[in-house]
């Protein structure tokens, strides 16, 4: 059975930096992309960014509003996804979910169940 | 970026009935068009992908069409767990881009 176990979320202050973490089992988490997805509390969705597998080239694209801020990294040795969010915005503030994307029609087919991220004084 | 727009928002059903959400897109994706359900504080689910494919393991109420910048996302007999949100995404370049959302609600 797929599981994707986000952590890490918490409350942060603008301007500071936050890791989360997404452990994957049930799959071979190497050979699979993964992507990030937040949704603002009463909000829609947004794709924040995605990682090919290391097979691929392990390379990453992000969305514009966090481009530069945040990084997208994988450690295949810990089935583990990573988020690095540094300059954080009060805008940030959001529940955050891994999932796994389809190589081929790129669509999301597993998610976490999310971890909430808030950024606030 | 493409720009993905739902309609309606909104909408009221009762248990049984059939209804269609839309969604355009503001250029061409060929068929790279999915539909996610969300239940209230819950993670989406994926239901459909590549315009029609009906993911693994999900009723067949649901139905999905469409090619190039027009969608349509059907259930065909509704049910109580299906009074969610809907949202259709683009996966034809990146940023992958949702639409807004249609909220259904229990009539």
């Amino acid at each position: 059975e797929v599981q994707l176990v986000e952590s890490g979320g918490g409350l942060v202050e603008p301007g500071g930096s936050l890791r989360v973490s997404c452990a994957a089992s049930g799959f071979t988490f190497s050979n699979v992309w993964m992507s990030w997805v937040r949704q603002a509390p009463g909000k829609g969705l947004e794709w924040i960014g995605l990682i090919k597998a290391t097979t691929n080239g392990g390379t990453t694209d992000y969305g514009a509003p966090v481009k530069g801020r945040f990084t997208i990294s994988r450690d295949d040795s810990k089935n583990t996804l990573y988020l690095q969010m540094n300059s954080l915005k009060t805008e940030d503030t959001a529940v955050y979910y891994c999932t796994t994307v389809s190589k081929t029609l790129y669509y999301f087919d597993y998610w976490g169940q999310g971890t909430l991220v808030t950024v606030s004084s | 970026d493409i720009q993905m727009t739902q309609s309606p928002s909104s909408l009221s059903a009762s248990v049984g009935d059939r209804i269609t959400i839309t969604c355009r897109a503001s250029q061409s994706i060929s068929s790279y068009l999915n539909w996610y359900r969300q239940k209230p504080g819950k993670a989406p689910k994926l239901l459909i992908y590549a315009a029609s494919s009906l993911q693994s393991g999900v009723p067949s109420r649901f139905s999905g069409s469409g090619s190039g910048t027009d969608f349509t996302l059907t259930i065909s007999g509704l049910q109580p767990e299906d009074f969610a949100t809907f949202y259709c995404q683009q996966t034809y370049s990146t940023p992958y881009t949702f639409g807004q959302g249609t909220r259904l609600e229990i009539k």
